[in-house]
């Protein structure tokens, strides 16, 4: 297996216009999670899904953040509008099973909000 | 809910030498303690991990160690080598719909 995808691997925008990241992951995993990274903050979660259905989302910073599943094989991250405090390497990462079990994380997305 | 502390937030060692993150985590329930490892331009790798009922787990160059009455875990590293440098994160779980909690994070730099 090729591991999680994600795409793109860098995006550049500017304030106010959307973005939409993306992700597979590896075939056979039921469970996906979205994760920001900063130095702030470090890593935080910001929505998980199981088996393409969205268990919490607690994380999610804002309304402007939204994320879908619509089947086992692909899941995009999307903000709108876009903000420069948005701006942070996005990880999906991907897990046969829930905490204990390995978390298998794609290459991340690098976002920057001019 | 859960709070993962780790220290150093950086660390500098020379090659050959041993290194010791720590973190310490704030819920009594948690029974499993995940470390990652990433480097740059990737995303974190699981590297080894331990559950509450064990003490110590070693493998190969690295260790970790869980103190469960004082709260704290450790990732040792020996015989430090270049391509140890990264960024180590541990974490923190318990059983049932609650997250994964990552600590701040590690950067190791070993000097050759």
């Amino acid at each position: 297996d090729a591991g999680v995808i994600q795409s793109p691997r860098h995006e550049v925008t500017e304030m106010g216009q959307e973005v939409t990241l993306r992700c597979k992951p590896i075939s056979g995993h039921d469970y996906l999670f979205w994760y920001r990274q900063t130095m702030m903050r470090g890593l935080e979660l910001l929505i998980y899904f199981n088996n393409n259905v969205p268990i919490d989302d607690s994380g999610m910073p804002e309304d402007r953040f939204s994320a879908k599943m619509p089947n086992a094989s692909f899941s995009t991250l999307k903000i709108q509008p876009s903000e420069p405090r948005d701006s942070a390497v996005y990880f999906c990462a991907s897990s046969l099973g829930l905490w204990t079990d390995t978390q298998y994380f794609g290459p991340g997305t690098r976002l920057t909000v001019l | 809910g859960e709070n993962v502390e780790q220290h150093p937030s950086t660390l500098s060692v020379q090659e050959g030498d041993s290194a010791v993150i720590k973190c310490t985590y704030s819920d009594s329930a948690s029974n499993y303690f995940p470390w990652y490892k990433q480097e740059l331009g990737k995303g974190p790798q699981l590297i080894i991990d331990i559950r509450s009922n064990v003490g110590e787990k070693k493998d190969q160059r690295i260790a970790v160690t869980l103190n469960k009455t004082a709260k704290h875990f450790s990732l040792h590293i020996t015989e430090t080598q270049p391509e140890d440098s990264a960024v180590y994160f541990c974490a923190a779980s318990r059983s049932g719909n609650t997250p994964l909690v990552f600590g701040k994070g590690t950067r190791l730099s070993v000097i050759a």
